[in-house]
């Protein structure tokens, strides 16, 4: 089975712009949720896709978007970047329904940099 | 909120057993206590999860106090591969499957 996979790993973009993140989900999961994670502390959710739908969203402003597709891969987008933006992003899979365990599988992350 | 409170690092030498503490005093009945792991330069990665009786797993082991205030993280022989954050997560039953409130967690480091 494969892993959560993101790209790109790494990426520099200045004050204004606009960049987008993708992820490929494990197989067979139906949910991705997003994370950013600024250095030396804990990730913070951004929000969750759930059969292409927005199911849930943490205190993040709306230039944080995101699409899920048809076949669960997901984009993160940020417009008017800023650089508090700068941070790790995380993706992460599961699969909705084994409540019990509620395991997250998490990809290794892009690394925005916002000058 | 995190609702959790962890040490912000912890020691241990490679081989001995690590017990990390996490206390979350305002846990509802209906919170699953979980843990993860975060290497580093690497995303996190599950570990253990538990409600009320204590769990094993290859990974680890999770002791669940009886009111369930806290709990511990045991590593049994820590390793260099165990350096890592650890974080302690309440989860509601039923709550948004991919929505995890972490703190700062504990950062573990492993002397040989």
């Amino acid at each position: 089975e494969t892993g959560v996979t993101q790209s790109p790993t790494h990426l520099i973009k200045t004050r204004g712009q606009q960049v987008t993140l993708r992820c490929s989900s494990q197989s067979g999961h139906n949910t991705v949720s997003w994370y950013q994670q600024a250095l030396g502390q804990g990730p913070q959710f951004i929000f969750q896709y759930y059969r292409e739908e927005e199911n849930g969203r943490g205190n993040f402003p709306p230039r944080f978007s995101g699409l899920q597709f048809p076949n669960y891969s997901s984009e993160l987008n940020v417009n008017a970047l800023e650089l508090d933006d700068s941070a790790l992003y995380l993706c992460a899979s599961s699969l909705a329904g084994r409540e019990t365990t509620g395991e997250l599988f998490f990809g290794e992350g892009s690394r925005l940099t916002v000058l | 909120d995190a609702k959790t409170t962890q040490p912000n690092s912890m020691e241990s030498n490679e081989e001995e057993p690590v017990h990390l503490p996490c206390n979350h005093s305002t846990i509802s009945g209906t919170d699953y206590i979980h843990w993860y792991r975060q290497l580093p330069s690497q995303g996190p990665e599950y570990v253990i999860h538990g409600l009320t009786s204590n769990v094993n797993n290859r990974m680890a082991s999770l002791a669940i106090a009886e009111d369930r205030k806290s709990s511990t993280l045991i590593l049994h022989r820590a390793t260099l591969r165990d350096a890592a954050v650890y974080y302690c997560i309440l989860r509601p039953k039923g709550g948004s499957q991919g929505n995890l409130i972490f703190g700062k967690g504990t950062k573990l480091s492993v002397k040989p």
